[in-house]
């Protein structure tokens, strides 16, 4: 139980190309999913948290007009890249849990390449 | 915010060998798990452990809430358990996980 699909699971584009993430919960309902970042060899980073219904809440330093997170039911959430640049590329990840004091799970992981 | 710490950074091995891989953190916990990140990035759960031990075949993890640290055991290593170990916390009110820099592991055949 406690699946996360993320797709794609890779990307490559040109520069200036909006790219769409999907982050799905297939067996349980999730209202709070997060979306990480990771640059080579380096350690997760939180981006923003996003709320079933409501605006997602972004960490300092990521830009909300850039990355766009739309959590439209209790089983997907979606961010966009807008406009993407090279050095967006990066490895996007997304968590979901089903409650307080439960743990996260985890989908497999975008990797963004923009040319 | 909550600081996690985790050592060594790099750990190699020679498979058989056993190992601990420790975690520190600088506030409260309600939320801490282990991970081992393979090559292709996916993020394998180990172990949901905000408190107490649990075990899980050759794997086992500590965590000691009171003095703020957690500990995983990787008994009989093998080149399969190669890859980069991350602790990640959540600290009270706030549910997003902060990661540590991980333990990077190879284990050599």
């Amino acid at each position: 139980g406690a699946v996360v699909s993320q797709h794609p699971s890779r990307v490559i584009c040109k520069s200036g190309t909006s790219v769409k993430i999907e982050c799905r919960s297939l067996d349980f309902q999730a209202t709070t999913m997060f979306w990480y970042r990771q640059f080579p060899k380096q350690s997760l980073m939180l981006m923003a948290t996003s709320n079933e219904g409501s605006k997602a809440t972004y960490e300092q330093g990521v830009e909300k007009d850039k990355f766009l997170i739309n959590h439209a039911s209790l089983t997907l959430s979606t961010l966009t890249v807008t406009s993407a640049h090279p050095e967006d590329s990066s490895f996007y990840i997304c968590s979901a849990q089903t409650g307080d004091f439960q743990p996260q799970h985890f989908g497999d992981g975008t990797r963004l390449s923009i040319l | 915010g909550i600081q996690v710490e985790q050592s060594p950074p790099d750990l190699i091995l020679q498979e058989g060998a056993n190992s601990t891989l420790r975690c520190n953190f600088s506030d409260s916990v309600n939320n801490l798990q282990w991970f081992h990140q393979n090559p292709w990035g996916q993020l394998i759960n180990l172990f949901y452990i905000p408190s107490g031990t649990k075990q899980n075949g050759r794997l086992s993890a500590t965590t000691v809430a009171t003095e703020r640290y957690s500990l995983l055991y990787i008994s009989s290593s093998q080149t399969t358990d190669s890859g980069v170990y991350f602790c990640a916390v959540s600290d009270t009110g706030r549910r997003a996980l902060t990661f540590g820099s991980g333990t990077r592991l190879q284990v050599q055949p």
